[in-house]
Formats: structure tokens, C-alpha cells, sequence
């Protein structure tokens, strides 16, 4: 099965920019969706088809997608920005959605 | 708005079936483009989709979960159902609903948005 792999922790400090990452193979050919997951909320999705963000989403995120590697980086960090993050896909050859592992971003 | 609203035992004996319904408020099932969709997180395994459903009863599964899930709608009730057989400890979680969403004509479902607060499931004798 297509595995996602994420980095467990992310940590930044406030203001800066942070860069989490998706690893799957060839995955830039695959339409990748972010999502936020703030302590004891639902999921929330931030970026889709790799680039796009819903409405209300800031501008200061971002996604992009290249080769084996997508990532979603979010500039000046905010404290509210601390939560966990996923990525995830449609795997087509099974007709099946996956999900990451979630990446915990720490704002310092 | 669109809302959606899970419901159901938050307590299920093993080897018997959970059930759970989802309530959709500010959209149509019978007239959406959209699937919808049953995504399950537990502390070891984090987010799993469990499965999709169609306003005409087509559907989609995960491979891993396909023998013992079946998801259906009622369209007259605007609202969509999971069973999930066979439970097992293993199966302790917290179940979400979600529209199974995409953008464009004739769309294949890509995203999950939004979601509901999602219910607690214990499988507990």
C-alpha cells in the first residue's frame, strides 16, 4: 500500500517560516491535501491539490509538490499556528484515500 | 453552513457491530457532487479513511476494512450511516464524518472538508 511519511516534530520559533514535509513515491504525481488539527478540534483542511487554499485559509500558507517530496510551509509563525498537521491522497490503483502519520509543529 | 453531525453508542461490546450516523445541515445529499465519508483516528494509527458514499449508494472502501464496513445513505434524511462488524478493541477510536469533497465537473472525490466534532468509540465488554 502507499505509505506517507511525515516527520513527527517540527519546531519554530514565532515569526519564522516552517516547512513540513510529505514523502511518498513519485508523489508528484499525485494531488496532495494539508490538513490542521488543533488539540481536542476536527481536522480542518488548509491546502488542496497541492497548492490551492480554501476561503479563509491566510496566504501566508502554501503548499508544493515535487518528486517524492510535498510540503506545506506556513511563514510567520504564529502561536496559534501550534498543531498537528497531515497530508493525504487519493491512491488511485486501489481506488483508497491515505493519510500521513501527522507532523506536530511546535511554535517556540 | 455547511454542518455535519455524528451520533451513536460512544460504548460497543467486541464481536458486535458499531453503528453511527452522520447529519448533514446546509447541503443536500441527493443533489450534492460530493461523496461522503467516514475517517477514523486513534492514537496509534492517526487518520484512516474508513470509507465513501455516494447520494446513489455507490461506494467506496478501504481495502483493509472492506469485509466487516458497510456505509450507506438515506437521502430522505439527509444523513449517512456507518456499521463497521465483527469489533474488536483495536477498533477504539474516534469516528469523523466529512464531505468527501472535489472541485471541477465530473470530479473524482480528492479532499475531506469539512468535518464533523467528530464521537468517541469505545469497544469494551
Amino acid at each position: 500500500s502507499y505509505v506517507l511519511t511525515q516527520p513527527p516534530s517540527v519546531s519554530v520559533a514565532p515569526g519564522k517560516t516552517a516547512s513540513i514535509t510529505c514523502g511518498g513515491d513519485d508523489i508528484d504525481g499525485k494531488s496532495v491535501h494539508w490538513y490542521q488539527q488543533r488539540p481536542g478540534q476536527a481536522p480542518v483542511l488548509l491546502i488542496y491539490y497541492d497548492k490551492d487554499r480554501p476561503s479563509g485559509i491566510p496566504e501566508r500558507v502554501s503548499g508544493s509538490n515535487s518528486g517524492n517530496t510535498a510540503t506545506l510551509t506556513i511563514s510567520r509563525v504564529e502561536a496559534g499556528d501550534e498543531a498537528d498537521y497531515y497530508c493525504q491522497v487519493w491512491v488511485g490503483t486501489s481506488d483508497h484515500w491515505v493519510f500521513g502519520g501527522g507532523t506536530k509543529l511546535t511554535v517556540l | 453552513q455547511l454542518q455535519l453531525q455524528e451520533s451513536g453508542p460512544g460504548l460497543v461490546k467486541p464481536s458486535e457491530t458499531l453503528s453511527l450516523t452522520c447529519v448533514v445541515s446546509g447541503d443536500s445529499i441527493s443533489t450534492s457532487a460530493h461523496y461522503w465519508a467516514w475517517i477514523r483516528q486513534t492514537p496509534g494509527k492517526g487518520l484512516e479513511w474508513i470509507g465513501s458514499v455516494y447520494y446513489n449508494g455507490n461506494t467506496f472502501y478501504n481495502p483493509s476494512l472492506k469485509s466487516r464496513v458497510t456505509v450507506s445513505v438515506v437521502t430522505s434524511k439527509n444523513q449517512f450511516s456507518l456499521n463497521l462488524r465483527s469489533v474488536t478493541a483495536a477498533d477504539t477510536a474516534m469516528f469523523y464524518c466529512a464531505r468527501h469533497g472535489c472541485s471541477g465537473g465530473n470530479c473524482h472525490p480528492a479532499w475531506f472538508a469539512p468535518w464533523g466534532q467528530g464521537t468517541r468509540v469505545t469497544v469494551s465488554s
